[in-house]
């Protein structure tokens, strides 16, 4: 079976560009969760998607948003890139609703550093 | 609210020497807790996790932890340390799904070095 992919695996962007990263789920997973780890922290949770919608939320602002589609894969988008939006970003997929039990299966990160 | 403090930014062991790395947490709600390891250039991957029942949990690669709820614990520990193990290591909790929690909390992680 495939793992979760992303791409891209590296990006460069300027300040209060936009970027778009995405994700691919590991077949038979319908729920994707999006963290962000910024250099020597631990990943901290962004937002989760079941079924195309919005499941859950961390504390980050608006102009992170993201989208599921019907195949389950995931985009994470980012507006108005600023210097701390510099990180490597995490797709996690697990299968069925959030139970607080589930094992997430990690993909290997896009790395976005912005200039 | 739920956390997770683990004691140790860098651990260095020689090899085969005694591997323990120190996690504790906080939780409103029981606790679902896991350890995962992250070699460079990867993803998170899973070594163990505890949700309910015995407290002393077996891994991958030779690796468990024990849930001691009186001290909030989850400490990790391998008996032999291998060079294969030098990694960054990152315990996590979730609760149950009651609420809004929907989200692991990691902590900083604790970076292993294996010395020959």
């Amino acid at each position: 079976e495939t793992g979760v992919t992303q791409s891209p695996t590296h990006l460069i962007k300027t300040r209060g560009q936009q970027v778009t990263l995405r994700c691919s789920s590991q077949s038979g997973h319908n729920t994707v969760s999006w963290y962000q780890q910024a250099l020597g922290q631990g990943p901290q949770f962004i937002f989760q998607y079941y079924r195309e919608e919005e499941n859950g939320r961390g504390n980050f602002p608006p102009r992170f948003s993201g989208l599921q589609f019907p195949n389950y894969s995931s985009e994470l988008n980012v507006n108005a890139l600023e210097l701390d939006d510099s990180a490597l970003y995490l797709c996690a997929s697990s299968p069925g609703l959030w139970t607080g039990a589930n094992v997430l299966t990690f993909g290997a990160g896009s790395r976005l550093t912005v200039l | 609210a739920q956390s997770v403090t683990q004691l140790g930014s860098h651990v260095s062991v020689s090899e085969g020497a005694l591997v323990l790395l120190r996690c504790n947490y906080s939780s409103s709600v029981p606790p679902y807790l896991f350890w995962y390891v992250q070699y460079p250039n990867q993803g998170l991957q899973l070594l163990l996790k505890y949700t309910t029942g015995a407290t002393l949990v077996k891994g991958i690669n030779g690796f468990e932890a024990e849930f001691k709820k009186s001290e909030t614990s989850f400490h990790l520990t391998k008996p032999s340390a291998h060079m294969s193990d030098a990694a960054e290591y990152f315990c996590a909790v979730s609760g149950d799904s009651g609420g809004s929690n929907y989200k692991l909390t990691f902590g900083k992680g604790t970076l292993l070095t294996v010395n020959p």
